[in-house]
């Protein structure tokens, strides 16, 4: 079964300061990985997604997520928070749709991303 | 594009009563649309996948009788939460897919907020 892990539960930087938040996969196949960010009380906005090609995907925000096979991970990266990038951002992996899965997602346990001034 | 919509976003009920809440996509038809449930602090548990027309596949725990979802159009999926009790507040979330074959990116609605007293 896929799983997705994302170690860190709470992480706070400073306003301007590089961010980077790990997510690692346990997939059987080729995994297709998805960043999803949810402000308190909202539903998920996608930021960024890997199917194939490039492993490193640009997304939406100045967001970016490298795809490392070897390491089974999909860290999600942004060079200069802002104060409104302050949420929970969740790591995903998807089923691939063929058969009866129709692409169910498997979503890590979320990393809260407190930003100071 | 791609907006999906939930119905009502706040729901308080009694205990013993059954709730209904409403997903649609605006603006696409979706083939597939999926049920997720959060907790407070915690990850989206996906609880169905809802293919219009037929019925839903339900994750392993999830009560069939007890979470009712219908998918009657490419637009509309419900899920009706049958004699509520204080455990199953929580935080709903519906996505839904655009069609089928690949794992194409979900499309979050805003989520309900529903308690039950």
């Amino acid at each position: 079964a896929q799983s997705v892990t994302q170690p860190d539960i709470h992480i706070t930087v400073s306003e301007g300061a590089s961010l980077e938040l790990r997510c690692n996969y346990s997939y059987g196949a080729t995994p297709y990985l998805f960043w999803y960010v949810q402000s308190p009380g909202q539903g998920l906005q996608l930021l960024l997604k890997y199917f194939s090609g490039d492993t490193l995907v640009q997304g939406i925000k100045g967001f970016e997520a490298e795809f490392k096979r070897s390491q089974s991970s999909f860290n999600l990266r942004k060079p200069s928070v802002h104060w409104s990038d302050a949420a929970e951002y969740f790591c995903a992996v998807g089923d691939d749709a063929g058969g009866t899965s129709y692409g169910k997602l498997t979503f890590g346990q979320g990393t809260i991303l407190t930003v100071h001034p | 594009g791609a907006v999906v919509s939930q119905h009502p976003s706040r729901v308080i009920c009694k205990s013993g009563t059954s709730v209904k809440i409403e997903c649609r996509s605006l603006d696409f038809q979706a083939t597939t649309m999926f049920w997720y449930r959060q907790f407070p602090k915690q990850s989206l548990m996906l609880m169905a996948t809802s293919n219009e027309g037929s019925k839903a596949t339900y994750e392993q725990g999830v009560e069939k009788d007890k979470f009712l979802i219908n998918h009657a159009s490419l637009t509309l999926s419900t899920l009706t939460v049958t004699s509520a009790h204080p455990e199953d507040s929580s935080f709903y979330i519906c996505s839904a897919n655009p069609g089928l074959g690949g794992a194409r990116e979900q499309y979050f609605g805003p989520g309900t907020r529903l308690t039950v007293t």
